[in-house]
């Protein structure tokens, strides 16, 4: 499994975009680049997941850049609501899910 | 999507017992996993629970430990066993391989934040 590197934290304010960067140099050709949210005293939820290039639904957006050596997560006019730990995982296509340290969101008014 | 609700969602308990936690799925699922999550950390596999099979333990976890049971494809349950003090954590399970949702799309459960004393 490739490693990730991200952020530890980020501090926001309601309606700005964030974009969180996260690293993973050793990406492999099979992996997918996947992110997941997790709100305090929940359990992490799935909000995108991309291959390469462009990925956008009604939560984000997922930027990969060709080489695939990086991706950014774009959370758009985000809300004090977005305020959570967002965890960038890579990986293969296989169950297992390998989690890294993640990165704080905090979202101020 | 699935549903997914743990039980307790929280206890308080004196090391040397053990605690049985249940994950219980609104649809049958194939995969089954069940992490910890330690105070501030991020989370860490324990073990894969397919139904019909044994549980597969990452490294670092055993199943003296950690028994599990998957008796049908809707319902799995953890034991920690013989707990101590650093056995405090959350324990959430999560989902995959619910129809035609992708392996790297899982479902996680509220839960259970377990405290030993």
């Amino acid at each position: 499994l490739a490693k990730t590197t991200q952020p530890i934290s980020m501090d926001s304010y309601e309606g700005q975009e964030v974009n969180i960067t996260c690293s993973h140099n050793n990406i492999a050709t099979n992996d997918y680049i996947t992110w997941y949210q997790q709100f305090p005293s929940q359990g992490p939820r799935f909000i995108i997941q991309g291959y390469k290039t462009k990925v956008t639904n009604e939560v984000a957006s997922l930027f990969i850049p060709a080489d695939r050596k990086s991706s950014t997560l774009s959370l758009p006019r985000v809300s004090l609501s977005d305020t959570a730990v967002y965890y960038c995982l890579v990986g293969d296509d296989d169950y297992k899910l390998s989690f890294g340290a993640g990165t704080t969101v905090t979202v101020r008014a | 999507s699935a549903v997914i609700s743990q039980k307790p969602s929280r206890d308080i308990c004196q090391r040397g017992t053990s605690l049985t936690i249940q994950c219980q799925v609104d649809s049958q699922v194939t995969m089954m996993f069940w992490y910890r999550q330690q105070p501030g950390q991020s989370l860490t596999l324990i073990a894969t629970a397919n139904q019909g099979s044994e549980a597969t333990y990452e490294s670092g976890f055993v199943i003296d430990k950690f028994p599990i049971s998957r008796p049908n494809l809707t319902f799995s349950t953890l034991t920690v066993s013989n707990m101590s003090p650093e056995d405090s954590s959350i324990y959430l399970c999560s989902v995959g391989g619910a129809g035609n949702i992708p392996p790297y799309e899982q479902y996680f459960g509220p839960g259970t934040r377990l405290t030993v004393t």
